[in-house]
């Protein structure tokens, strides 16, 4: 299995509050993302990095940013919680973009409530 | 724009064969994963299709074809624990970057 974790695992805050997520890995994989997983959407992408200090934009970036300061941290920030980023969170790492066999391997997921 | 079909629900019964079909369409195609999702846990890497054509791996096969946009998994000789959701999910190189674009899942149920 890859070397993810993320914290915290669960989470409740109420709406309005700042939230940070991480995400840690021990692979020294150049690339990781940040999902959402809501029943019947599946997967969303929300930022990517790749590498330190660069990130880029997904799907449903609004109101989420995110920072990336070692190869192994990568940071998920709700600036100011609202209901709808109610979700679980997921992470994922990735080496080598030019070889197209590259696979995604996701960490365990966040949950978290906003109420 | 970009879109991943696939069927919300499925039923099995231990034992059988069932086929999970995904279509897509997309820019950049550059690949089709399929992912198990058990109930709570991360996805898992199953298979990855870049050529047309079927992909086998123990019980389970992975087929594509790109002029159709259309994917399926195979999963042969059913266990109960194979109860869990598959994603289709397609890579696009737009911008140079490995994105996946994810459909929404099918929940299999393997029954006894």
């Amino acid at each position: 299995d890859a070397g993810i974790t993320q914290s915290p695992r669960h989470k409740v805050t109420e709406t309005g509050t700042p939230v940070t997520l991480r995400c840690h890995q021990t692979e020294n994989h150049r690339y990781m993302y940040w999902y959402r997983q809501d029943p019947g959407h599946g997967l969303r992408l929300i930022h990517y990095s790749y590498g330190v200090k660069d990130t880029d934009k997904g799907e449903v970036s609004d109101g989420y940013s995110v920072s990336r300061s070692k190869t192994e941290d990568f940071l998920l920030t709700l600036e100011s919680a609202t209901s709808s980023q109610t979700s679980v969170y997921f992470c994922a790492i990735s080496e080598r973009v030019q070889n197209t066999r590259e696979t995604q391997y996701f960490g365990p997921g966040t949950r978290l409530l906003v109420l | 724009g970009q879109n991943i079909d696939q069927p919300t629900e499925m039923t099995a019964t231990e034992g059988a064969i069932v086929q999970i079909n995904c279509t897509y369409q997309t820019s950049g195609f550059n690949g089709l994963f399929w992912y198990q999702q058990h109930a709570g846990e991360a996805p898992t890497f199953l298979s990855y299709n870049v050529l047309d054509g079927l992909e086998e791996k123990g019980r389970f096969s992975s087929f594509l074809s790109r002029s159709k946009g259309y994917s399926y998994l195979l999963l042969k000789e059913l266990q109960m624990k194979d109860s869990a959701s598959y994603l289709c999910a397609v890579k696009s190189n737009g911008g140079g970057y490995n994105k996946l674009i994810f459909g929404a899942g099918t929940r299999l149920a393997v029954h006894p």
